[in-house]
């Protein structure tokens, strides 16, 4: 069975604290995604991770893909509030252009 | 940037009436998506796009039908509404390898 898991579902952390989000998946795939989604919004874009050893870096937010372990990874920098919201990742299911999504990680960053 | 316009935020309609939910893209692309979201359950896949009058089902296509007479437009149906289809559904649009860009959501009760 094709499967993209998320861990932890639910992150609760303190401003400035550090964290990671990881995401295994069991295809074979060599891109993946990440999205954020802010309660009762749609998801927003966040990163296309291309390739194996892939990193990619926004603000307080780096995402990294190991195609070989089948694991990409989402690290929070010196958390701050406004970064709250759930994250997923998805792959490409093999052979079509739809997503394979995570559960998603919800996370909440406490003041 | 992509726009991806689903018809209506808010929804309200009665069991037993077909609804129809409009979604529409400027980019041209080839692929469209749609999904519904329901807590705890993630985002299921409902029915997909790959070209106009071509579509697939997704994982959950049970109660819905779509329609695709031209490229920018995927409507998402619901043949004859009940209460267990009342959810957030996301609209989504895809070209090639590109990450999927989605709507603002359609929050739909049934009552």
């Amino acid at each position: 069975e094709l499967k993209v898991e998320q861990n932890p579902l639910f992150l609760s952390m303190q401003e400035g604290k550090n964290y990671t989000i990881y995401c295994n998946y069991s295809t074979t795939s060599d891109r993946l995604y990440w999205y954020r989604q802010d309660p009762g919004k749609s998801l927003e874009s966040l990163f296309v991770l291309l390739s194996n050893g892939a990193v990619k870096q926004e603000g307080r937010l780096m995402a990294s893909l190991d195609t070989k372990a089948r694991l990409s990874t989402l690290h929070i920098t010196a958390a701050v509030h406004d970064l709250s919201a759930t994250y997923f990742c998805a792959v490409d299911f093999p052979g079509t252009y739809k997503y394979i999504f995570g559960t998603g990680t919800r996370l909440k960053v406490l003041a | 940037d992509v726009k991806v316009t689903q018809s209506s935020r808010y929804l309200v309609k009665r069991t037993g009436e077909k609804v129809f939910l409009e979604c529409v893209q400027d980019m041209d692309h080839e692929n469209m998506f749609w999904y519904r979201q329901d807590p705890g359950l993630g985002l299921r896949l409902i029915y997909f796009s790959y070209d106009v009058k071509m579509k697939e089902k997704g994982d959950i296509p049970e109660g819905y039908s779509v329609s695709r007479e031209k490229k920018e437009r995927f409507s998402l149906i619901l043949e004859s509404a009940s209460t267990n289809q009342t959810s957030m559904y996301l609209c989504a649009s895809r070209t090639g390898n590109q990450p999927q860009h989605f709507g603002d959501g359609t929050r739909l009760s049934i009552l």
